[in-house]
């Protein structure tokens, strides 16, 4: 079946620092990869997506880019900010339902 | 655009009551909407797939007369608890897709607290 596994947290950074969140995948056939972001007390935002090998998904600074050779999709941002602090969800869509990694807390500190 | 409401955000309520939960897409008609539990964190697990005028699909341990889904138009899809107790106090989080094509992305709503007490 389909496996999500994402780094465990929390990741501790000083504002402006590189943020790399390692997600890796198992799946059958050609599923498309989604980073979405949980702030406290709040549902799921999607943050980025792709679609095939290759793509790379960008949204507010963060990227991403499916690497179906090496079975990832490694979150990063070049420089995170305190409002960055949040847990992060890497999943895969395959049999019309998403899979969901375990999720990484971020914490940004000034 | 793509957004989900879901109402109530919070709810606190004794032992033994019903309680529903609505998921609605503001700007979007969704073919799909998904149901979700979320423990302390933990990731999501998925409780149930519902399209518009079928019976939901629910997933393996998921008691489907505990929880009823309804999902009557394209907008709304409803979750009933019922007779809770407080095991079944969690994070509940909707979401919402357009199509039924997997490259298209779930749309979730802001999730509602449940207190069973």
């Amino acid at each position: 079946g389909n496996s999500v596994t994402q780094m465990e947290g929390p990741v501790t950074l000083s504002e402006e620092a590189f943020l790399t969140i390692n997600c890796t995948y198992t799946a059958t056939g050609y599923p498309s990869l989604f980073w979405y972001v949980q702030y406290p007390g709040e549902g799921l935002q999607l943050l980025l997506k792709a679609t095939k090998a290759d793509d790379k998904g960008s949204n507010k600074g963060f990227e991403a880019t499916y690497r179906k050779e090496t079975t990832s999709f490694h979150l990063e941002k070049g420089s995170v900010q305190v409002s960055d602090s949040a847990v992060y969800f890497c999943a895969l869509s395959g049999y019309s339902t998403l899979t969901f990694g375990k999720g990484t807390m971020l914490l940004v500190s000034p | 655009g793509a957004v989900v409401s879901q109402h109530p955000s919070w709810v606190i309520c004794k032992s033994g009551t019903s309680v529903k939960i609505e998921c609605r897409s503001l700007d979007f008609q969704a073919t799909t909407m998904f149901w979700y539990r979320q423990f302390p964190k933990q990731s999501l697990m998925l409780m149930a797939t519902s399209n518009e005028g079928s019976k939901a699909t629910y997933e393996q341990g998921v008691e489907k007369d505990k929880f009823l889904i309804n999902h009557a138009s394209l907008t709304l899809s409803t979750l009933t608890v019922t007779s809770a107790h407080p095991e079944d106090s969690s994070f509940y989080i909707c979401s919402a897709r357009s199509g039924d094509r997997d490259n298209q992305p779930q749309h979730f709503g802001d999730g509602t607290r449940l207190s069973i007490l």
